[in-house]
């Protein structure tokens, strides 16, 4: 089963105008992370957060995190008709067990008009 | 460095027959995953490994095998080709179980 359920399905936007994309999760977590994948390639990592952690930054890419309410969200400033293709996240549980496993949600399709 | 690669990048199959997804990495991971994509469905991780010679179940392994006999390679085999296989498959690498990974840039199997 999905543990990450991401919203919405689908967004189209204009360029430079801000996305926002979110994910819900359902258990606990060690980290998220969020991957981007541009259409037929393989998904490329963009940031990692930890549990610990509520906000990160890298470049345009803001990502928070809210444990408390199990969700995350992915804001990208000032979007380019580059940034046009899905986001995934993905999270990241070990528990009690030795190794973990990362699950990942369905992703959020992004078009960026230019 | 090549990072992670894959073979083939496209693949048909009849029902039953038997092949083996090539995956290898050069960046000196211990981990090493299998993912299938398909429509609708996100990523779905199929089999993991932690290391050489360790290996388990992910969420959907029926129908496929693995092995990891050295850190750089990752091999997927699938048993008894189905049409419920057709897929994109994606070979994934990290330096640990819980750091970020590297894609390979998928397969893409047609069971007919």
């Amino acid at each position: 089963s999905q543990q990450g359920e991401e919203d919405p399905q689908a967004l189209s936007i204009q360029e430079g105008e801000n996305a926002t994309m979110n994910c819900s999760y359902k258990t606990s977590i060690n980290n998220l992370q969020w991957y981007r994948q541009n259409s037929g390639r393989g998904l490329v990592h963009l940031i990692l957060i930890r549990s610990n952690e509520r906000e990160k930054h890298s470049g345009r890419l803001r990502v928070t995190l809210d444990t408390s309410k199990k969700s995350s969200s992915l804001l990208i400033t000032a979007s380019r008709a580059a940034d046009t293709a899905s986001y995934f996240c993905a999270t990241y549980f070990a528990g009690g067990t030795s190794y973990g496993k990362l699950t990942f949600g369905q992703g959020t399709i992004l078009t960026v008009h230019p | 460095n090549a990072g992670v690669t894959q073979t083939p990048k496209f693949q048909v199959l009849k029902t039953g027959q038997s092949m083996t997804l090539q995956c290898a990495q050069d960046m000196n991971h211990e981990y090493m995953s299998w993912y299938r994509q398909d429509p609708g469905m996100g990523l779905r991780l199929i089999h993991y490994s932690v290391g050489a010679g360790i290996t388990d179940q992910g969420e959907v392994p029926n129908g496929y095998n693995v092995s990891r006999s050295t850190t750089e390679d990752f091999p997927l085999r699938l048993l008894s080709a189905a049409p419920s296989q057709t897929s994109v498959y994606f070979c994934a690498s990290s330096e640990t179980h819980g750091s970020w990974q590297y894609f390979g840039p998928g397969t893409r199997l047609t069971v007919t």
